[in-house]
């Protein structure tokens, strides 16, 4: 089945940008229509969804972060990656990538498929 | 943006039933989908399209959404349900996915 990994640099300094990237296995990131997406959760909160690109090259990310973060997908790799420029101490997280689906039944997007995260400290 | 409130935490009696709410403003118009964090793991999708099981979750756990409330019921709750609980739903106007901020299920 798919199955997905995140891995990435557990520590980024202030001010530098944070490169993560989610290894998909068992599927293509190019076949369906998927919404290959990164969320991430600060220690002791909430989930905060960051974006997703699909596998036409669409690209939506939260306005919150919009600026400062950039989703893209290999193909050739089978991987798709995050980039977020600028990092603070409140970028400090466990990201995870997950799958997003559409669900035609009620015309929304939902996850169906988690990474098992890997966690980023800024400092 | 649109926001989900959920209470911080319930609590719960082994065998009894719990209930997490999660509300939002005409929440009823909208496809809610919920998910299970147990500590130090990855979310887990639940419920979605408000009271749809994916495969391999338990009958136990069920949907509903009415008005501007959505609920996800635990019955027979059992030791290993002890998790945090996020509803999620898509907000169109932004085509943000918005997550509410998670309720902690405490079994006693």
């Amino acid at each position: 089945q798919v199955q997905l990994q995140e891995s990435g640099p557990g520590l980024v300094k202030p001010s530098e940008p944070l490169s993560l990237t989610c290894a998909v296995s068992g599927g293509s990131v190019s076949r369906g229509r998927n919404y290959w997406t990164w969320v991430r959760q600060p220690p002791g909160k909430g989930l905060e969804w960051i974006g997703h690109i699909t596998n036409d090259g669409t690209i939506r990310s939260n306005s919150s972060l919009q600026t400062r973060v950039t989703i893209s997908v290999d193909t050739s790799k089978n991987l798709f990656s995050l980039t977020m420029t600028s990092v603070t101490a409140a970028d400090t997280a466990v990201y995870f990538c997950a799958r997003g689906v559409e669900s035609l039944a009620t015309v929304t997007f939902y996850f169906d498929l988690w990474g098992q995260g890997t966690r980023v400290t800024v400092s | 943006s649109y926001v989900l409130t959920q209470p911080p935490s319930v609590s719960v009696a082994p065998g009894q039933t719990a209930r997490i709410t999660c509300g939002g403003n005409i929440i009823g118009s909208k496809g809610v989908h919920w998910y299970q964090q147990r500590p130090g793991q990855a979310p887990v999708l639940v419920v979605y399209d408000n009271d749809d099981r994916p495969s391999g979750i338990p009958e136990r756990f069920s949907g509903s959404n009415a008005g501007n409330t959505a609920t996800l019921t635990i019955s027979r709750v059992e030791a290993g349900d002890e998790a945090d609980y996020y509803c999620q739903v898509w907000d169109s106007p932004t085509d943000h996915r918005v997550f509410g901020g998670g309720t902690k299920v405490t079994v006693l």
